[in-house]
């Protein structure tokens, strides 16, 4: 069975450029949250999707950041015009319909450097 | 609000001995999760093991078990006999009714040869 699957590992940008991070969730899981991790600190709530619904995105920077679920395909995380302080590694999880309690697995992230 | 406190940045262990982490929390939910994640240095999350808090026994998975001080709010991870691959990040988290996971700020863990 895959796992949560990200790509790419890893992005190099130049500031003002746009980021695309995809998550294909474990099949069959209809949830995704992804997370930032910025150097030496631990990983940060961003967003939490549905299938097609943004269900809670009180972690996500108010502007040039956004998220989506589509009914078909992966979860896509953009950046539009990014800058230094975009360097991250962002993560990105999945689950099933009940996860209260459970824990989350993680994709293997995709490491964004802005130059 | 949640929060995790790991006062640790840093720890060193001989190779074979036990390592204890520390992990505080704060929450008023009356129900909640603790769990534990090591992130090698190829950067990936690795899940090790989970406490719910009405759970009565210690998690234990393999050589990594939960200390679960509930009083104390404490939730500290011990690894026993360390292994060289062992060295890595460790986060604390915490789940609880809202939809996010909150985590520390890591542990380094050193297994010395």
């Amino acid at each position: 069975n895959a796992g949560v699957m990200q790509n790419p590992r890893h992005l190099v940008r130049r500031r003002g450029q746009e980021a695309r991070l995809r998550c294909s969730p474990v099949k069959g899981h209809s949830h995704v949250y992804w997370y930032r991790q910025l150097p030496e600190e631990g990983l940060k709530f961003m967003v939490y999707l549905q299938k097609e619904n943004i269900i809670d995105e009180s972690g996500m920077p108010k502007e040039r950041f956004s998220a989506e679920f589509p009914k078909e395909g992966p979860s896509i995380l953009r950046i539009q015009q990014v800058v230094r302080g975009d360097s991250a590694a962002y993560f990105c999880a999945s689950s099933p319909i009940s996860r209260y309690n459970s824990p989350l697995h993680f994709g293997n992230g995709t490491r964004l450097t802005v130059t | 609000a949640q929060k995790i406190t790991q006062t640790q940045p840093g720890m060193f262990v001989q190779e074979k001995e036990a390592v204890t982490l520390d992990c505080t929390y704060d929450t008023s939910d009356p129900s909640y999760g603790l769990f534990w994640y090591k992130q090698p240095s190829s950067g990936e999350m690795i899940f090790l093991i989970y406490q719910g808090s009405y759970d009565q026994q210690n998690a234990t998975e393999g050589r990594y078990s939960l200390n679960f001080q509930k009083a104390r709010k404490s939730a500290n991870l011990v690894i026993s006999a360390s292994q060289l691959g062992d060295s890595a990040m460790y986060f604390c988290a915490m789940d609880s009714t809202g939809n996010q996971f909150y985590f520390g700020t890591g542990t380094s863990l050193t297994v010395i040869p």
